[in-house]
């Protein structure tokens, strides 16, 4: 079963344009990730951000973190058509080592 | 560098045919992954090592699936008797070390993505 929950499932922005994309997870966390997956390849990491963060940027990323809501939210900023690509989040629980439980993801389309 | 590479990259078997899938990880790290991804959703954890030792295999879906990790280097997810139900893209990814739920990045390889007809 699947954590977390991407939203929207597909985006389609203009260029230039920011693009938002939620994620909701269930149970408590140490660490949520942001991936990129671009059709046919692997996934590649973004950015981490700890769940004593509440804000954490990366050039045209920006990613918030609010525990109390158990929800997160990417933005990327000034889009590229590169930036097409399905974006996942990602997330640990406080129970111990465990592995990566990724969302459904968030298809981004951008237009030139 | 090198980053993770998987082998082969496309696969296509036949019901009850028998596979083996590869996975190398970046040199040096540790703990490697192996995650299941159906169409359109999200990659699905099947089981890890750290070095030779499978930790975990709880996300593996039956006893048909098994994996490997006998040098603590490559690995090898074998699926035998394959059903359809088992079309998938199988992603590897390995870190540096597993010293926390998470805290350290996953690289991932491009995956192998299996049709069995």
């Amino acid at each position: 079963s699947q954590q977390g929950e991407e939203d929207p499932q597909a985006l389609s922005i203009q260029e230039g344009e920011n693009a938002t994309m939620n994620c909701s997870y269930k149970t408590s966390i140490n660490n949520l990730q942001w991936y990129r997956q671009n059709s046919g390849r692997g996934l590649v990491h973004l950015i981490l951000i700890r769940s004593n963060e509440r804000e954490k940027h990366s050039g045209r990323l920006r990613v918030t973190l609010d525990t109390s809501k158990k929800s997160s939210s990417l933005l990327i900023t000034a889009s590229r058509a590169a930036d097409t690509a399905s974006y996942f989040c990602a997330t640990d629980s406080l129970s111990g080592n465990t592995p990566l439980v990724f969302g459904k993801g968030t298809r981004l389309s951008v237009i030139a | 560098g090198a980053g993770v590479s998987q082998s082969p990259r496309y696969k296509v078997a036949k019901r009850g045919q028998d596979v083996a899938l590869r996975c190398d990880p970046i040199s040096g790290h540790v703990s490697l992954f192996w995650y299941q991804q159906a169409l359109g959703q999200g990659p699905e954890f099947l089981t890890y090592f750290q070095n030779e030792a499978q930790l975990d295999k709880s996300g593996l879906p039956s006893d048909r699936f098994f994996a490997e990790r006998p040098e603590g280097s490559v690995s090898t997810l074998k699926i035998q008797r394959t059903q359809q139900e088992d079309s998938a893209v199988y992603l590897c990814a390995s870190s540096l070390d597993f010293g926390g739920a998470g805290t350290d990045t996953q690289y991932f390889g491009p995956g192998t993505r299996l049709t069995v007809l």
